[in-house]
């Protein structure tokens, strides 16, 4: 059974950065694109970023482009690198795996990042 | 980058009623479709990819249909476990959301 295991939310002040990590087993992992999605709190779900299955290539959202950073390494971890974080980053922070043409099958239980001063 | 627009936002309907939900694309995605469902406290889950396929182990009492921009969601008969918020999503040209559906009892 496919797992994913986000950590590395909290709290943080404007400005700053946060590194989300997830951890995934029960899979090949190398075999996958993952995916950040995140939603704020009583708001709906909103794609962040992706990144293939062997990592050279990566797309954003227009609101976290130049300032998240997606990556993964080979074994079982992907990482969203938040920089230059702002209010309404404050948000649920899936890690969601990608089963090719057939969505999003499987979905972590999130980490939640609050940027507040 | 294309917008996804869901009608209804909120839902009341009894369990054992049909209930149907729309999404439109801003732009043709294809059959490149996928449908979720997301209980209070709990990670989203997917019932219906490429708009019409049943993900494995959902109940038959969902489906879906539809292509180009114009896309639906039916659940044929209510059970209460289906009282939740349901998401499309498009997946043809990068990915978004639709700002979803609530499903509420009447």
């Amino acid at each position: 059974q496919a797992q994913l295991v986000e950590s590395g939310g909290g709290l943080v002040q404007p400005g700053r950065s946060l590194r989300l990590s997830c951890e995934a087993s029960g899979f090949t992992f190398s075999s996958y694109a993952m995916h950040w999605v995140r939603q704020a709190p009583g708001k709906g779900l909103e794609w962040v970023a992706f990144i293939s299955y062997d990592g050279s290539r990566t797309k954003y959202a227009d609101s976290v482009k130049g300032r998240f950073s997606i990556s993964r390494d080979r074994s079982k971890n992907v990482y969203l690198q938040m920089s230059s974080l702002r209010a309404e980053d404050t948000a649920l922070y899936y890690c969601v795996r990608n089963r090719d043409s057939k969505g999003f099958d499987y979905w972590g239980q999130g980490t939640l990042v609050t940027v507040s001063s | 980058d294309i917008q996804m627009t869901q009608s209804p936002s909120t839902l009341s309907a009894s369990v054992g009623d049909r209930v149907t939900i729309t999404c439109r694309a801003s732009q043709s995605i294809n059959k490149w479709l996928a449908w979720y469902q997301q209980k209070p406290g709990k990670a989203p889950e997917l019932l219906i990819y490429m708009a019409s396929n049943l993900e494995s182990g959902v109940p038959s009492r969902f489906s879906g249909s539809g292509s180009g921009t114009e896309f639906t969601l039916t659940i044929s008969s209510l059970q209460p476990e289906d009282f939740a918020t349901y998401y499309c999503q498009q997946y043809g040209g990068f990915y978004s959301f639709g700002q979803g559906t609530k499903l509420e009892i009447k």
